[in-house]
């Protein structure tokens, strides 16, 4: 796990404000995917990205979030004006650039996000 | 959307016993992974299976992929304290998007 970075590991904020959650992928790995576990569940996939570009962002609420991986640093998870219902750990994951279907993914350690 | 249901949802045994969990779909996967994911901590890979019928093992653990390619099991040998976690497995469909089964919790007590 230690080759994808998240951060911050936790993050508490109050009803209403944003919440941005980084991810730094593995070393070449240019695919980034983001999902969301709720407790003694599994991953709820939300969007996938390559450089510069969303691939696949159907899993996505399509009001307050966001996601970005610019061509320079992280992939951005952004949740804008959060509720309660936001609460959850968000978990990104990478694949090298040649990924297929049979590509694993080797995820980060999450952020865990906290709505007060 | 192609739904992984796993079984079962929670499993608490002793250690040194046996157990299989289990991943199954209606639909037929291209390849199959087996993830664990400990508390605090992201998944990380078991496994991928990718031939009907394909049998692997690591170590104590003893993966299988049906041969109709909808299912796949998860046997542990005599299991111990550092099994203990959550079971996950995942396909991808013929997009882009990796699915995740419900997960077994799995708790092997000393």
């Amino acid at each position: 796990n230690a080759g994808v970075m998240q951060n911050p590991r936790h993050l508490v904020r109050r009803r209403g404000q944003e919440a941005r959650l980084r991810c730094s992928p593995m070393k070449g790995h240019s695919h980034v995917y983001w999902y969301r576990q709720l407790p003694e569940e599994g991953l709820k996939f939300m969007v996938y990205l390559q450089k510069e570009n969303i691939i696949d962002e159907s899993g996505m609420p399509k009001e307050r979030f966001s996601a970005e991986f610019p061509k320079e640093g992280p992939s951005i998870l952004r949740i804008q004006q959060v509720v309660r219902g936001d609460s959850a750990a968000y978990f990104c994951a990478s694949s090298p650039t040649w990924g297929g279907a049979n590509q694993p993914q080797h995820f980060g350690d999450g952020t865990r996000l906290s709505i007060l | 959307t192609q739904l992984l249901e796993q079984s079962p949802q929670f499993l608490s045994i002793q250690e040194g016993e046996n157990l299989t969990v289990y991943c199954n779909s209606s639909s037929v996967f291209s390849s199959l992974q087996w993830y664990r994911q400990e508390p605090g901590e992201g998944p990380v890979l078991l496994v991928t299976v990718v031939t009907g019928g394909e049998v692997k093992k690591l170590k104590r653990l003893t993966f299988q992929f049906g041969d109709a390619r909808k299912d796949s099991s998860l046997h542990i040998t005599a299991a111990q304290p550092g099994d203990t976690g959550l079971y996950l497995c995942a396909s991808r469909n013929t997009g882009n998007q990796f699915y995740f089964g419900t997960g077994t919790s799995l708790t092997v007590i000393p």
